[in-house]
């Protein structure tokens, strides 16, 4: 079974300060997706990144896919309110019809 | 552009009564269709997928069923609900073979 665990579980910061989440697992993934989740809404991808050592921006949000496609990190610079959600990282295996393996997420808030 | 729907939105339904779930997605054909449960604390898990018309995987033994009797449409099913059914259920979409999903808005389901 696929594992991804979340780190940390929840981070309450100020606006402005910069932050960084995690996204581990002993297993390899085909790809890994990021979501962002609103309280009694459904998730929405945010980036999907396939190549070990890739990094994409998304304006304020660097994602990184570590070298050996095992884990992913997500920087937020200059954080704001609107940033506040639940952050999900999804591994993909091998082949496009099995579902994601998802984390448990990071509970993120943003105070102004 | 595609959207997928989901409905009803929230659910309250007293333990042994059966259940209906239904999705829709539009402006897309032959998409894979998932079903996922999300629990307080658990992230998502996976609950069945489906890659055409009357193909359906499970990917754990439970109280529940999925049929997908068209293209586009995805419904989850119960005969007798249990207590442990309540939670949040999500369903999403992919282009076969793609590993991005995309969510619709959820239905929340509280079992009484």
């Amino acid at each position: 079974t696929q594992l991804l665990e979340q780190s940390p579980q929840f981070l309450s910061i100020q606006e402005g300060e910069n932050l960084t989440v995690y996204c581990n697992s002993s297993s390899v993934f085909s790809s890994l997706q990021w979501y962002r989740q609103e309280p009694g809404e459904g998730p929405v991808l945010l980036v999907t990144v396939v190549t070990g050592g890739e990094v994409k921006k998304l304006k304020r949000l660097t994602f990184q896919f570590g070298d050996a496609r095992k884990d992913s990190s997500l920087h937020i610079t200059a954080a704001q309110p609107g940033d506040t959600g639940l952050y999900l990282c999804a591994g993909a295996g091998g082949g496009g019809a099995d579902g994601l393996t998802f984390g448990k997420g990071t509970h993120l808030i943003i105070q102004p | 552009s595609q959207t997928i729907h989901q409905w009803p939105a929230t659910l309250v339904q007293p333990v042994g009564s059966p259940l209906s779930l239904e999705c829709t997605v539009e402006g897309t054909s032959n998409p894979n269709l998932y079903w996922y449960r999300q629990a307080a604390g658990r992230g998502l898990q996976l609950l069945f997928y489906s890659v055409g018309i009357g193909q359906i995987s499970s990917e754990v033994p439970q109280n529940l069923s999925a049929s997908r009797p068209q293209d586009r449409q995805f419904i989850l099913s119960s005969k007798k609900l249990l207590l442990s059914d309540s939670g949040f259920y999500l369903c999403a979409w992919s282009r076969p073979a793609a590993h991005e999903q995309y969510f619709g808005p959820g239905t929340r389901l509280t079992v009484t």
